[in-house]
């Protein structure tokens, strides 16, 4: 069970809009630190998509978009393609366990 | 542009040892932290390690405390990961990652190499 909670899975059709949850505590998400949000496909480098809740990499589409407020983060992807069928995970600092922490990840499925 | 290969993966007995590397290319290697990340078979990402720009400094998950070394060579810009003990529990791809120029909380990982496998197995 993971400190940061993510739905285990998402589905959606081209073209929609899809949010992933990552939900925390007091002493992560809530405490201040920041979210940051990577894809994992198979076989490729896990890529940076989302850094300090909100901030896209160059080279990042600006379809993908990231949030925080109180103890949650989202993360948003907005024309869904199906090149976007992936794992995704967010990221944070937990203060009580000294560590960086990882969500549970979310295996998104465009239909 | 930024290259980060792991190397050093395989299939090893229990309470055996095995050393990854990772070689870093296309940056200035002994400017940033660096991390050592896995994903077991159908879970997820745990961070593993990290180590600081100028070797003073090191911090391990609990997991792997005691048994793992993290280390680098910033004359070669690789980095080390010497796994002793293994354990079947160990069985996962390891990542190496990059991150900021100092050891941070609100540190995060720019790029990632694409893993090696390492398999605990009698």
């Amino acid at each position: 069970q993971s400190v940061l909670t993510q739905p285990p899975s998402l589905s959606g059709a081209p073209g929609q809009r899809v949010t992933i949850s990552c939900t925390g505590s007091s002493s992560n998400i809530g405490a201040g630190y920041d979210v940051h949000w990577y894809q994992l496909l198979p076989g490729t480098a896990p890529k940076l998509l989302i850094y300090g809740n909100s901030n896209r990499p160059s080279g990042v589409p600006d379809r993908f978009s990231g949030s925080k407020s109180g103890t949650s983060a989202s993360l948003a992807i907005t024309g869904l393609q199906a090149e976007d069928e992936a794992d995704y995970y967010c990221q944070s600092y937990d203060n009580s366990l000294n560590v960086v922490l990882f969500g549970g990840g979310t295996k998104l499925t465009v239909l | 542009q930024v290259l980060l290969v792991e190397s050093g993966g395989g299939v090893v007995q229990p309470g055996r040892s095995l050393r990854l590397s990772c070689a870093a290319s296309g940056f200035t290697f002994s400017n940033y932290a660096m991390y050592w990340v896995r994903q077991a078979p159908g879970k997820g990402l745990e961070w593993v390690a990290v180590i600081s720009d100028d070797e003073r400094s090191e911090y391990y998950a609990d997991a792997v405390k005691g048994r793992f070394t993290i280390s680098r060579d910033n004359s070669k810009n690789t980095l080390y990961l010497q796994m002793n003990s293994l354990r079947a529990e160990d069985t996962a791809v390891y990542y190496c990652a990059r991150g900021l120029t100092v050891i941070s909380s609100r540190g995060y990982f720019d790029y990632w190499g694409q893993g090696t496998l390492v398999t605990v197995s009698s």
